[in-house]
């Protein structure tokens, strides 16, 4: 079954405790984001990556890292998490990233207290 | 900065009736335009997409309309069902640069039965 998989789909944590929140897509696509969705913002894209070892920043990128090692895998990282980034986080993969059908993970409800 | 605004933030309608959730962007480099429904505890998948080329867009009971001179495009649900109960984005993208999705602030809709 074509997917995109998270951990943990939930995680509440202290503030500065860095985190690592996992996603992985079995489909060989290309392009993969990682979104935030804050109520009456929508879905804020965070980071995104074009390829193996090709990341750049999306629109709210303060506060997070990512690395993408592996075609199949692009974690997120909090390295010193605040309150501001409780959020509930989407990670999401497409073919090319060009007009192409976008596959969301499940999503990972954080806070950060 | 919201490049997608997005109308109503919550509409309630009767079993049958068809709601009608608009969309405007101001971003011309946008050329691909899709709508995503995302029920709780899911994330967002791709309901119906159209590109700038075309004015309409059928898909079952969905229907994107478009406008492209006046930079609006919306969502008709004909005989909308209880099943149809989600919160529905639109989004604009572009082929170039992040190639990312921009999001409008979702809309939740609700059918009574």
């Amino acid at each position: 079954e074509a997917q995109v998989t998270q951990n943990p789909r939930y995680l509440i944590t202290v503030t500065g405790k860095k985190l690592t929140v996992t996603c992985s897509q079995n489909m060989n696509h290309e392009y993969m984001s990682w979104y935030r969705q804050d109520p009456g913002l929508g879905l804020r894209q965070i980071y995104y990556s074009m390829n193996v070892e090709v990341t750049d920043k999306g629109d709210v990128p303060e506060g997070y890292k990512v690395s993408r090692k592996e075609k199949r895998n692009f974690p997120l990282i909090l390295e010193s998490p605040s309150p501001n980034q409780t959020s509930l986080y989407f990670c999401a993969s497409s073919l090319s990233g060009v007009n192409t059908e976008a596959f969301f993970g499940q999503g990972t409800r954080l806070t950060v207290v | 900065q919201q490049q997608v605004k997005q109308s109503p933030q919550s509409l309630i309608v009767q079993k049958g009736g068809i709601p009608i959730i608009n969309c405007a962007y101001e971003n011309t480099a946008f050329d691909y335009f899709p709508w995503y429904q995302q029920f709780p505890g899911k994330g967002p998948a791709l309901l119906i997409a159209i590109r700038p080329d075309v004015s309409e867009k059928k898909e079952g009971r969905f229907t994107i309309s478009f406008n492209k001179s006046a930079k609006q495009f919306s969502l008709h649900i004909m005989d909308s069902q209880p099943g149809d109960s989600a919160t529905y984005f639109c989004a604009s993208h572009s082929d170039t640069g992040r190639r990312a999705l921009t999001f409008g602030s979702g809309t939740r809709l609700q059918v009574q039965p």
